[in-house]
């Protein structure tokens, strides 16, 4: 089945500064890779998702880019602001599944 | 409003007494699934369904049943709960192959 891991498990920033989180999967058969924020006490909410056909896709003050050769995938996020920290996730699908990274912890101080 | 309904959101039981949790989605999805999430160990997939009467196991099914009787109600079943069930549960909804995917608020269960 499909594999997905994602670096690092904790990431902290600045207020201001760049944060990138980048995730590998191991099924090529895998085409749509949704990233999902996961705020203390909520479900994972739809952040951004790139489809197979797509390099790069920017919304606002977040990218997520794909190299289906290599097989990873990342998110970017430029001017991070205090609201940005929680848990992200990506994640790869497949026919029948989603299958997710392990998370990422974005802390970012004021 | 799109929505993925669960309930309840919290319950503590005891071992091996029965309980359902519910899950309802207002979006005409194919495509639901059951995830379990635990620290350290991220979600992992316990059952899915393509669709009415199509139901799979997923990573971790032991101990879960699920069924799929009307499109839009994905019920997640633990016959006998056992402490190791004690997780966060999340319902998730999407269209083909899980595009737009949206999740439940999630069920806290803990099982003593």
């Amino acid at each position: 089945g499909e594999n997905v891991e994602q670096h690092p498990s904790t990431l902290s920033v600045q207020e201001g500064d760049s944060a990138v989180i980048k995730c590998t999967y191991s099924d090529s058969a895998s085409n749509y890779f949704p990233w999902y924020k996961q705020e203390l006490g909520k479900g994972p909410q739809l952040i951004i998702d790139i489809r197979s056909n797509v390099g790069e896709k920017k919304d606002q003050r977040i990218a997520v880019t794909l190299n289906k050769t290599a097989k990873h995938f990342s998110l970017h996020i430029t001017e991070t602001q205090p609201e940005d920290s929680a848990v992200y996730f990506c994640a790869a699908s497949g026919y029948s599944t989603l299958t997710f990274g392990k998370g990422t912890m974005l802390l970012v101080s004021p | 409003e799109a929505q993925v309904t669960q309930n309840p959101r919290y319950l503590i039981t005891v071992t091996g007494k029965k309980l359902t949790v519910t899950c309802s989605q207002n979006m005409n999805h194919e495509y639901m699934s059951w995830y379990r999430q635990d620290p350290g160990l991220g979600l992992r997939q316990i059952y899915y369904s393509m669709n009415v009467e199509a139901t799979d196991k997923g990573d971790v099914p032991e101990g879960y049943k699920v069924s799929r009787k009307e499109k839009r109600n994905f019920p997640l079943i633990l016959e006998s709960p056992s402490p190791n069930q004690t997780s966060l549960y999340f319902c998730v909804s999407g269209t083909y192959r899980y595009t737009e995917a949206f999740f439940g608020q999630g069920t806290r269960l803990t099982v003593v």
